[in-house]
């Protein structure tokens, strides 16, 4: 059963437009949650998070905002540029626990279009 | 400065051969993960470190699969008579620090495993 849902595997997107992914999950033990970008054959890079206690936070281009009520998170890239191609995982990591371990969705794959 | 190191990158095995993937964290890290991500998916937890003791095995998918960190450093992740559902890349990743918030955890750039 997955815990963080990416339900839609691919997006194109216009060069200068905005990119929208969504995430969903199911547990209400995150508390933290963040975006990883990944390139092919490379590992995945850290781009921005959120603390349960905020819906909304921004990093230049990047914005990720937070509904708890609805157990859904999304992120916003604005102007999307073609070096933002790549495979956008969610991430969630529990509130209890030392392990702290990150439960990732599938990936959406970004592609923009010059 | 050195991110997280894996090694080898590339791994070929026949189906039964034991195989063990190295992971080099970032110096002074306290905290290593192991992860596993198949084709088309999300990485998925495997086992956590703090250091050199293993608190968390529970996502290691059999007892063929076996992980150690002795130093507090490197680490190992041996999969012993590999099988064909073995096959997937391999994730390490490491952050600085513990407790009850979060610590950034870097990843490094995996080791792909082809089980033939």
């Amino acid at each position: 059963d997955q815990q963080v849902k990416q339900n839609s595997p691919s997006l194109s997107v216009q060069e200068g437009r905005i990119s929208i992914l969504n995430c969903d999950y199911t547990n209400s033990m995150f508390d933290y949650f963040l975006w990883y970008k990944k390139y092919p054959a490379e590992g995945p890079t850290f781009l921005i998070s959120i603390s349960s206690i905020k819906d909304k936070n921004e990093d230049g281009r990047f914005t990720v905002f937070l509904n708890k009520s609805a157990k859904h998170l999304s992120l916003h890239i604005v102007p999307s540029q073609p070096g933002d191609s790549a495979v956008y995982f969610c991430a969630a990591s529990p509130v209890t626990g030392s392990a702290r371990q990150l439960t990732f969705g599938s990936g959406t794959q970004l592609t923009v279009l010059p | 400065g050195a991110g997280v190191s894996q090694s080898p990158r590339y791994k070929v095995a026949k189906r039964g051969q034991d195989v063990a993937l190295r992971c080099d964290p970032i110096s002074g890290h306290v905290s290593l993960f192991w992860y596993q991500q198949a084709l088309g998916q999300g990485p998925e937890f495997l086992t956590y470190f703090q250091n050199e003791a293993q608190l968390d095995k529970s996502g290691l998918p059999s007892d063929r699969f076996f992980a150690e960190r002795p130093e507090g450093s490197v680490s190992t992740l041996k999969i012993q008579r590999t099988q064909q559902e073995d096959s997937a890349v391999y994730l390490c990743a490491s952050s600085r620090g513990t407790g009850s918030s979060y610590n950034e955890q870097f990843f490094g750039p995996g080791t792909r495993l082809t089980v033939l």
